[in-house]
């Protein structure tokens, strides 16, 4: 059975800190890591990683896969409010058979 | 591109009843999902479809639980009879084609609660 583990389950920081989250899989045939930021509603597509070593970034947002460890990361540096978010790790193993973490909750306080 | 659009936004019913929930997938995107959201067991894959083929099930709880797709624009989900278990958020997710690795593109999800 496809494991996945994130850590933390919750994290609350302050405005302009830098965060990292981390997850940690066992999966059947791993193709790729996707990372999710779920607000009030759907999940919405963050991040693709298929290769280790190679970081990933989308403005404060950053993350790498590392296929040795079993394990990604994703850092969010000068967090804002609008950050606050469950974060969802998602490997997966093709044919669209994706397997989600619990997520990560964080909140960013002024 | 309006999004996958799922109804109805909210459910309430009781025990027993028939529950039906709607998904209407992006246009070109040949994958659907259906996943159930709740608190003690996060975002769990219920049924998954290519082409309108009922792929894998295997999430399914139980006999209960019933999804069809008629056509490449439509998806239900079935619950009958209808428990308290069975709340949760359940989300609809379509992708497009891509050797199995495209990015699963969600729903808002329909909120049941069932008394």
């Amino acid at each position: 059975e496809d494991k996945v583990v994130q850590s933390p389950l919750s994290l609350v920081v302050h405005e302009g800190d830098t965060v990292t989250l981390n997850c940690s899989y066992e999966v059947t045939n791993f193709r790729s890591l996707l990372w999710y930021k779920q607000e009030k509603k759907a999940p919405t597509f963050l991040f693709m990683l298929t290769s280790s070593g190679i970081e990933k970034k989308s403005g404060r947002l950053s993350s790498i896969l590392d296929k040795k460890e079993l394990s990604s990361i994703l850092n969010i540096t000068a967090t804002q409010t609008g950050d606050s978010a469950i974060y969802l790790c998602a490997p997966s193993r093709g044919y669209q058979k994706v397997t989600f973490g619990t997520g990560t909750k964080l909140q960013v306080i002024p | 591109d309006a999004g996958v659009i799922q109804s109805p936004r909210h459910e309430v019913t009781e025990m027993g009843q028939e529950v039906t929930l709607r998904c209407k997938p992006i246009s070109g995107h040949d994958y659907l999902f259906w996943y159930r959201q709740t608190m003690m067991r996060g975002l769990e894959l219920l049924i998954y479809f290519n082409n309108n083929v009922p792929i894998d099930d295997s999430g399914m709880p139980e006999d209960r639980f019933s999804a069809k797709m008629p056509n490449a624009s439509f998806s239900t989900l079935k619950i009958q009879p209808s428990e308290p278990r069975d709340s949760a958020v359940y989300f609809c997710a379509s992708s497009p084609p891509g050797q199995g690795n495209s990015p699963l593109h969600f729903g808002n999800g329909t909120r049941l609660t069932v008394t």
